[in-house]
């Protein structure tokens, strides 16, 4: 069975904030690694994609990182804002076609 | 572009009454998913539609649920009876391609169920 694992649960930070979250997903049969935002009563979007061991990927104020061989991406987010608020999933795929979503990290910024 | 289409967006009902969830997915899109998202869990994916072919139903509890997905375009997705157990967001997501595995996944603002 597949596992992809995201830490932490939640978290709070004050506005202004940098903070940081993990994906861990099986190293063996890695296809791509998606990190999608999902804000409370909107639907979930999609942040980055990433394919290649070492992939960085930039959209603002986010970033993630990928590393493959070790089976972990980290999700950056710099000078935290209040509408960052939202749970962030990221999801596995593998060689077959299914996508393999962690349980998220929900973040909480604090005016 | 329209996005992907849910109705109801809220639906509470009691155990063993059967509820029906809809879904348009964004025009030319072949693959169709329905994911059931529990609190606290990750999306789990419940059925996968190739055009109007089923392509993974592996977690879908064929004894209570059930999916059509008629002509390839939209989408429904049926509970009977339903259990408190199933209390969850109901996410229809759509991609472009054929099993395009690094594809994106649009989703839908999802279908709230509480079954009381």
């Amino acid at each position: 069975i597949l596992n992809v694992e995201q830490s932490p649960q939640s978290l709070h930070v004050q506005e202004g904030d940098s903070t940081n979250f993990t994906c861990s997903f099986p190293s063996s049969n890695f296809y791509a690694l998606h990190w999608y935002r999902w804000e409370t009563a909107k639907s979930p979007e999609a942040l980055f994609v990433m394919t290649l061991n070492g992939d960085e990927k930039k959209k603002g104020r986010i970033s993630a990182t990928l590393n493959t061989k070790e089976g972990y991406s980290y999700l950056y987010i710099k000078g935290s804002q209040p509408e960052d608020s939202a749970t962030y999933l990221c999801a596995f795929t593998s060689g077959t076609y299914k996508y393999i979503f962690g349980t998220g990290t929900r973040l909480k910024v604090l005016a | 572009e329209a996005g992907v289409a849910q109705s109801p967006r809220y639906k509470i009902i009691e155990k063993r009454q059967s509820v029906a969830f809809w879904c348009n997915p964004i025009s030319g899109h072949a693959t169709l998913y329905w994911y059931q998202q529990i609190l606290g869990q990750g999306p789990k994916l419940l059925i996968q539609f190739q055009n109007n072919g089923v392509v993974d139903d592996s977690q879908l509890p064929k004894d209570r649920f059930s999916a059509e997905r008629l002509k390839g375009v939209d989408s429904t997705l049926k509970i009977q009876p339903a259990k408190l157990e199933d209390s969850a967001v109901y996410l229809c997501a759509s991609s472009l391609g054929a099993g395009a595995n690094t594809g994106e996944l649009f989703f839908g603002e999802g279908s709230r169920l509480t079954v009381l």
